[in-house]
């Protein structure tokens, strides 16, 4: 079946540090993939998405590129600051909607960056 | 404000209370989720709705009932709960068709059972 792999957390990292959190995914076809954060007490937020191969999505200074030759989805921002400190979860949606095509979460990753 | 609001954000119950919880979206979209949240666990589905009808239910105890009486409308009534299920109870709505589309979610109702 489809799934996410995320690396574990926490992540914590110093202000201005460079950030990369690990996605991977399985699936049987040609999955749309997101990232979501969530900050404390919230919900989770739609920070960018890539629905085909080698497309990067980008938002607020996080980049992640579609890599369909290594399955993955690795999120990266070049300089962290604190009110990035949020957890981040990757997810990919197969097929071509339908709420049976459900949206399949990673474990998610805990990011505190430190001043 | 995401364009889905949950309803209420905190809630207190004892576990011979009955209450509900209020999911509103005014996006267009055709298909609504219930999933709960605890600490240190995964995300869980608990109910799909689409075009108003139930269409996943994923082993969720009884005594969470949901209600979807329209497309913008998603409730889940809540009665004789345990201490266990004190979580974040997330809704979400999306845009089935044609197209991939994530997912729009509320900011929660943090459920504390008592």
């Amino acid at each position: 079946g489809n799934s996410v792999t995320q690396m574990e957390g926490p992540v914590t990292l110093s202000e201005e540090a460079f950030l990369t959190i690990n996605c991977t995914y399985t699936a049987t076809g040609y999955p749309s993939l997101f990232w979501y954060v969530q900050y404390p007490g919230e919900g989770l937020q739609l920070l960018l998405k890539a629905t085909k191969a080698d497309d990067k999505g980008s938002n607020k200074g996080f980049e992640a590129t579609y890599r369909k030759e290594t399955t993955s989805f690795h999120l990266e921002k070049g300089s962290v600051q604190v009110s990035d400190s949020a957890v981040y979860f990757c997810a990919l949606r197969e097929g071509y909607g339908g709420a049976t095509n459900k949206l399949i979460f990673g474990t998610g990753t805990l990011l505190a960056v430190q001043p | 404000e995401t364009g889905v609001t949950q309803t209420p954000r905190h809630l207190v119950m004892g576990m011979t209370n009955k209450k509900s919880l209020k999911c509103e979206q005014h996006l267009g979209h055709n298909a609504m989720y219930w999933y709960k949240q605890s600490a240190k666990k995964p995300l869980e589905l608990m109910f799909v709705y689409s075009l108003e009808e139930r269409v996943e239910n994923n082993s969720v105890p009884s005594r969470f009932s949901p209600e979807c009486p329209n497309s913008s409308h998603l409730f889940l009534h809540l009665h004789t709960l345990q201490p266990e299920d004190s979580a974040l109870y997330l809704c979400a709505s999306s845009q089935d068709g044609p197209g991939r589309y994530g997912y729009t979610f509320g900011s929660g109702t943090r459920l504390t059972v008592v």
